[in-house]
């Protein structure tokens, strides 16, 4: 069964700061997806960034990076330039890469944004 | 843009009422999840189904049973509802392609 572990139950960044999330994840699986989410207070969960395992290249997107280590099973999420909007739960997430595969979330980690 | 609708936000009841949580997407997604949602443990599958009448367990699915008539829609039922069952209850839909999970709001359970 896959596990994913996020080990910091709670971050917090001044406002235009750069923070790193940290998750790990354990797998014997090859071929597989990883995901960050985001859930801001009473509100919708969604897709921050993904990433496929088969890519050695760390996904990016705007503000938000990756630093995905395959071998250590490691998948941390870069927030630069922090701002306000970024406070949230965050949620580091696995899925196999088939048709049928159920996501498996971590704990979550709860980022505050300080002005 | 794809959404998933739950049909409460918030919900009280009384312990060993039926509950009913209805969930509906308009993506034509195969695959429909639920999710719990509590401090500290994350989001932990309750059950999923991979297209219509299917479904399988998840990891916590004592007290909990679903239905998937219709494509579009995935409904949670908690035949007797419990104290321990007081939760945010998510639903979700997949995108087969790309893995990715698209949820509604949430529906905020409490089990008097």
């Amino acid at each position: 069964a896959q596990t994913v572990t996020q080990s910091q139950p709670e971050m917090s960044v001044q406002e235009a700061e750069t923070v790193t999330l940290s998750c790990t994840y354990d797998t014997s699986e090859s071929n597989y997806y990883l995901f960050w989410y985001k859930q801001p207070p009473s509100r919708q969960m969604i897709l921050v960034i993904r990433q496929e395992a088969y890519k050695q290249q760390n996904a990016t997107e705007n503000r938000f990076s990756v630093n995905f280590q395959k071998a250590a099973k490691s998948f941390s999420l870069k927030i630069s330039d922090s701002q306000l909007g970024d406070t949230a739960m965050y949620f580091c997430a696995f899925i196999r890469g088939t048709s049928y595969g159920k996501l498996t979330f971590g704990q979550g980690t709860i980022l505050t944004v300080h002005p | 843009d794809v959404k998933v609708t739950q049909s409460s936000r918030y919900l009280v009841k009384r312990t060993g009422e039926k509950v009913f949580l209805e969930c509906v997407q308009d993506m034509d997604h195969e695959n429909m999840f639920w999710y719990r949602q509590d401090p500290g443990l994350g989001l932990r599958l309750i059950y999923f189904s991979y297209d219509v009448k299917m479904k399988e367990k998840g990891d916590i699915p004592e007290g909990y049973s679903v239905s998937r008539e219709k494509k579009e829609r995935f409904s949670l039922i908690l035949e007797s509802a419990s104290t321990n069952q007081t939760s945010m209850y998510l639903c979700a839909s997949r995108d087969k392609n790309t893995g990715e999970l698209f949820f509604g709001e949430g529906s905020r359970l409490t089990v008097l």
